[in-house]
């Protein structure tokens, strides 16, 4: 039973590139979530999608965008990378408990 | 908008009893959620409340007062591995959730 599967771990990008960051769940969660974390500080929430078909904005979505593919899959996208992106971004899923992947480490140079 | 506040850290002694508070303002307030995080690793839930009232799982115990828009973790017996922040995030709507800043715990042997 694997949870919450997101990929890459690791990722190093030049300003202006583009990345996709995957992530899939395998509980039948309806609900999943992209957060970004930056050093010492808490989890933001960038975007949400209470089900299938459905995305919106959280707490910082300027410069994201998302996409709910199916039930398991939901992507994070940025589109022209910049330095104030870099950041630990974690994807989860949950009914009541959170179940969370492992997380990307981003770094835009 | 929606906010929570923790304390930014607490210092406790190994066997000890710890708590930490949390105070929220959010709009469609469903429960309160806990979560713990290592450095360098994910979140992991530890409980929700939805109703007012003391919740007990083992060590730790959490609370929620829902007049008072108040909650707290309970840490009991305190271990070296209970090192870790601690998050609250209130469930929004049943939809998304929002994290508080986290509180840093370190345990003294």
């Amino acid at each position: 039973n694997a949870g919450v599967t997101q990929t890459p771990k690791f990722q190093v990008l030049k300003t202006g590139q583009s990345m996709t960051l995957q992530c899939a769940q395998d509980m039948n969660h309806n609900s999943m979530y992209w957060y970004r974390q930056d050093p010492g500080m808490g989890l933001r929430l960038i975007y949400y999608s209470a089900s299938e078909g459905t995305t919106d904005k959280g707490e910082v979505p300027n410069g994201y965008n998302v996409s709910r593919l199916n039930k398991r899959e939901f992507s994070l996208r940025l589109e022209s990378a910049a330095p104030s992106q870099t950041s630990v971004y974690f994807c989860a899923s949950r009914n009541t408990e959170a179940f969370f992947g492992q997380g990307t480490r981003l770094t835009v140079v | 908008g929606q906010s929570l506040e923790q304390p930014s850290e607490v210092t406790a002694v190994e066997g000890a009893i710890v708590q930490i508070n949390c105070t929220y303002q959010t709009s469609g307030f469903y429960g309160l959620s806990w979560y713990q995080q290592h450095d360098g690793g994910a979140p992991t839930f530890l409980s929700y409340n939805a109703l007012d009232g003391l919740e007990e799982t083992g060590r730790f115990s959490s609370f929620l007062s829902r007049s008072d828009s108040y909650g707290y973790l309970l840490l009991q017996e305190l271990q070296m591995k209970d090192s870790a922040s601690y998050f609250c995030a209130s469930d929004n709507y049943g939809q998304n959730f929002v994290f508080g800043p986290g509180t840093r715990l370190s345990v003294l042997p």
